[in-house]
């Protein structure tokens, strides 16, 4: 299993990026994804999830409106639309495996990308 | 949303010592509860899940206890690999994670 994530970079306030997940070694239109993002020396903070066929899709109440979640199956991609872009966002931001609902043992997050720092900042 | 609160905030310990961290949930998630441990640059690993169930490869020094709103991640005889920064995440209703215990040596 690999999670590989892209696209981050430093960007002024008011900015936009993009972010890329890249997946391989496990069929990802099975499985859920999730991102989460740590501020630097700060802990980890759960941003958006999205179902396997994108159907269901949650934001943390700070990025709503601001950030979009997104996946291409064909491509076995996740995506972070990131727009309106503040110093608070600074942050790395990880890729991580969330469920498949072929396995019932409740498993989530087993597998996180070495995460891609975005910097906000003038 | 759901809050979690670890305890302590830092633990200093010596190799071979049985340390405890805590999470409590400000309400009630069942066994929906994980620990991971994250070492600095590094991206967070999975330790335990459901509570108390370890993850494939994880040392069986690890361990995880608890339901509902109390839970513990116990560290029998500690390693020097084991120095890190630990945290605990609900995932009964979306994700929530504790602010993070730092085990450092004594």
């Amino acid at each position: 299993v690999q999670l590989v994530e892209s696209g981050g970079g430093l960007v002024q306030p008011g900015g936009s990026l993009r972010l890329s997940c890249a997946a391989s070694g496990f069929t990802f239109s099975s499985y859920d994804m999730s991102w989460v993002r740590q501020a630097p020396g700060k802990g980890l903070e759960w941003v958006s999830y999205i179902s396997e066929g994108g159907s269901t899709i949650y934001y943390a109440d700070f990025v709503k409106g601001r950030f979009t979640i997104s996946r291409d199956n064909a491509k076995n991609s996740l995506y972070l639309q990131m727009n309106s872009l503040r110093a608070e966002d600074t942050a790395v931001y990880y890729c991580v495996r969330d469920r498949t609902y072929y396995d019932s043992s409740g498993i989530r997050g087993d597998y996180w990308g070495q995460g891609t720092l975005v910097t906000v900042s003038s | 949303d759901i809050q979690m609160t670890q305890s302590p905030s830092t633990l200093s310990a010596s190799v071979g010592d049985s340390v405890t961290i805590t999470c409590r949930a400000s309400q009630s998630i069942s066994s929906w509860l994980a620990w991971y441990q994250q070492k600095p640059g590094k991206a967070p690993k999975l330790l335990i899940y459901k509570a108390s169930s370890l993850q494939s490869g994880v040392p069986s020094r690890f361990s995880g206890g608890g339901s509902g709103t109390e839970f513990t991640l116990t560290i029998s005889s500690l390693q020097p690999d084991d120095f890190a920064t630990y945290y605990c995440q609900q995932y009964n209703s979306r994700w929530t994670f504790g602010q993070g215990t730092k085990v450092e040596i004594k």
